[in-house]
């Protein structure tokens, strides 16, 4: 069965951190681009960072200024997102994503930024 | 950035009638390899998106046959045709070509 499962999620308060994990089963995540994808309340989908399959290339939003950092662990199987200096703004569901075009998404794992 | 543009914003359908979601981008979204990055979404009510079609035609495995994606450069059509309940959702278009990727602001399709 094909998984993807997100974690790492919570209540952080203004200006806080918070680094997401996905790790996947049933699925390979070294032969593609992995992206994180977030969706805040009421809201549509943004493409917030991708990494290519050896991770020597990164795309952000541009909007997030340097704050946020994607890596990842093809050993592990693993995609990661560092959130620093968290802004209620960010505040949203955070799915994990294979491909570029998209093909498998996690559940999603609810960042929520507030004090 | 690549904007993509859907309309309608919201489909009332009756069961069993067709439904059409158009999606324009403001550039090509033709690639340097010849392929047309452009994909479909389906997000059910409290679930993950699901992609249903890419690269503007092809159904992704177990979508059934009533979706079809059409369209080429800028200009991209979903249609439905006969809408069912399981298909109440939002519907968004996403290009695969530009970064960053973008998508479409969703189409709202529900049961008159």
């Amino acid at each position: 069965e094909v998984q993807v499962v997100e974690s790492g999620g919570g209540l952080v308060q203004p200006g806080g951190s918070l680094r997401l994990s996905c790790s996947g089963s049933g699925v390979t995540f070294s032969t593609s681009w992995m992206t994180w994808v977030r969706q805040a309340p009421g809201r549509g989908l943004e493409c917030v960072a991708a990494v290519k399959q050896d991770g020597s290339v990164n795309y952000y939003m541009d909007s997030l200024k340097g704050r946020f950092t994607i890596s990842r662990d093809n050993a592990k199987n693993s995609l990661y997102l560092q959130m620093n200096s968290l802004r209620a703004e960010d505040t949203a569901v955070y799915y994990c994503v294979r491909g570029r075009n998209m093909d498998v998404w996690g559940q999603g794992t609810t960042v929520t930024v507030s004090s | 950035d690549v904007v993509m543009t859907q309309s309608p914003l919201s489909l009332p359908v009756t069961l069993g009638q067709p439904a059409s979601i158009s999606c324009r981008s403001s550039q090509s979204l033709i690639y340097s390899d010849g392929n047309t990055y452009l994909n479909w979404f389906q997000q059910r009510p409290g679930q993950s998106p699901r992609r249903l079609i890419y690269r503007v035609s092809n159904r992704d495995s177990g979508v059934p046959d009533r979706f079809s994606g059409s369209g080429s450069g800028t200009d991209f059509t979903l249609k439905i045709s006969r809408v069912e309940a399981e298909d109440v959702g939002v519907y968004y278009c996403m290009q695969g070509t530009h970064w960053p990727l973008t998508f479409g602001g969703g189409t709202k399709v529900e049961i008159k």
